[in-house]
Formats: structure tokens, C-alpha cells, sequence
């Protein structure tokens, strides 16, 4: 079935550094969501992307669609304490209209005052 | 305006035992989804439903089940607990019929969940 491997799983920074992470995918997806989840909370959604090559921000946080669609890239530019939290990517199952996503495995950020 | 809202919010019970949860979406918002979320396993789809029906299903057992009402309320039940089904259970509200991924400035909105431990 499909899968969404995210690396790095973890990240321990500096506050102020610039931090990358990605998502790839055995099959192609449509569109490729990127959520941050605080603890003890659900996910939020930061970034949608909807179209192979396409560069979107907000913010510090820049998520591209890579050209195969089978990846997609976080940046958060000079991060901050409040950026700690799990970042997951997701994307829609293939066919139907639902909201059945799938999450690919998370990278914990942490972010060193 | 209200964000999605989980009752209870942590939750004992012991194996072979049932439970139910409960999901008040956004109001105004007709789809809610569930979702489960353990260390091992990440963040797994479990049901949708849409104006009382339910429109697409993942892979878990019949143990799980769900239904959502006239107001858009759900509530979804696992009978027969068992210890893996400790776990975060996320329910998701969105708007309308179009999955809310497809339409630009609709999102999926996710409530903090129901932490359930099964001793």
C-alpha cells in the first residue's frame, strides 16, 4: 500500500538555524499536506500543495511538490522555541471523495533556546 | 468559533471492555473523520462520515465502528478492548462534500484528541 517515509525522525537545533526535512513516497500523490502537531494536540495544517513543482510559504515555513510527485520538502527558516513539535506530511489516498489521508511517520523538532 | 471538540479527554479502561467517543465538529461543518495515533503505528485513518453516512473506511477491525447524527456530531465505539488499542483518537472535521485538500482555503481541522489507555 502506500507508504510516507519522512527523515530525518528527529532534529535537535539551535534557535535561529534553518531546518529541512522531507517526505517521499513509493507512489505519486495529488497533493502533499504538511501538518505540525504541539503535544497534547491535534494536528494543524501549515501547507497544502497541489501541483508538481509548486513552492508555497507561510511565513518562515516553505513546502515544495517535487517534480516526480512522489516527495515534498519543509524548510523553516530561522526557527524558534515555538517550532518544537512533530511535523508530518500526508496525502490524500487515491480515488473518491474523501478525507482519508495518509501521515507519513513525523519528524520531531526540538529547538535549543 | 469553536474548534472541534473530543470528550473525554483521557480515558482508562481495562481489556474487554467498551468504549465510545465523542467528536463535535466546527459548526457548520458536515464531514467528520477519526483517525488513531500510537508511536508504533504513526497517524491512522479509521472512518469518515458525511451527512450521517459513512463515506470511506480503513483497515481496522469490526471492533471499531462510528455513526454521526443529524447535528453533525460523531461518536465512534471500540468494543472488546484490547491492549493495542491504547492510543490517541483524533477526530477531524471539514466542511462540505469536496475533501477539504481540494478546495484551496478549506481545511481539515483536528480536535486534541482522546487518549485512551487500556490496562
Amino acid at each position: 500500500g502506500q507508504q510516507l517515509n519522512q527523515s530525518p525522525q528527529s532534529m535537535f537545533i539551535q534557535e535561529g538555524e534553518d531546518v529541512s526535512m522531507n517526505c517521499t513516497s513509493s507512489s505519486i500523490f495529488n497533493t502533499w499536506l504538511w501538518y505540525k502537531q504541539d503535544p497534547g494536540e491535534g494536528p494543524v495544517l501549515l501547507i497544502a500543495l497541489y501541483k508538481a513543482g509548486e513552492l508555497t510559504s507561510n511565513g518562515r515555513l516553505t513546502a515544495q511538490f517535487g517534480i516526480t510527485r512522489k516527495d515534498s520538502f519543509l524548510n523553516i527558516s530561522a526557527s524558534i522555541p515555538s517550532d518544537v513539535g512533530i511535523y508530518f506530511c500526508a496525502g490524500p489516498t487515491h480515488g473518491g471523495a474523501t478525507n482519508k489521508l495518509i501521515f507519513g511517520t513525523g519528524t520531531l523538532l526540538a529547538v535549543q533556546p | 468559533k469553536a474548534g472541534v471538540t473530543q470528550t473525554p479527554r483521557y480515558l482508562i479502561k481495562t481489556r474487554g471492555q467498551q468504549v465510545t467517543l465523542s467528536c463535535s465538529p466546527i459548526s457548520g461543518h458536515r464531514s467528520v473523520s477519526w483517525y488513531q495515533q500510537t508511536p508504533g503505528q504513526g497517524l491512522q485513518f479509521l472512518f469518515e462520515y458525511f451527512s450521517e453516512t459513512q463515506r470511506n473506511k480503513g483497515n481496522f477491525p469490526g471492533r471499531f465502528s462510528g455513526r454521526q447524527f443529524s447535528n453533525s456530531r460523531s461518536e465512534m465505539n471500540v468494543s472488546t478492548l484490547e491492549l493495542g488499542d491504547s492510543a490517541l483518537y483524533l477526530c477531524a472535521s471539514s466542511l462540505g462534500d469536496l475533501p477539504s485538500y481540494r478546495k484551496r482555503n478549506e481545511k481539515l481541522f483536528f480536535g486534541s484528541g482522546t487518549q485512551l489507555s487500556v490496562l
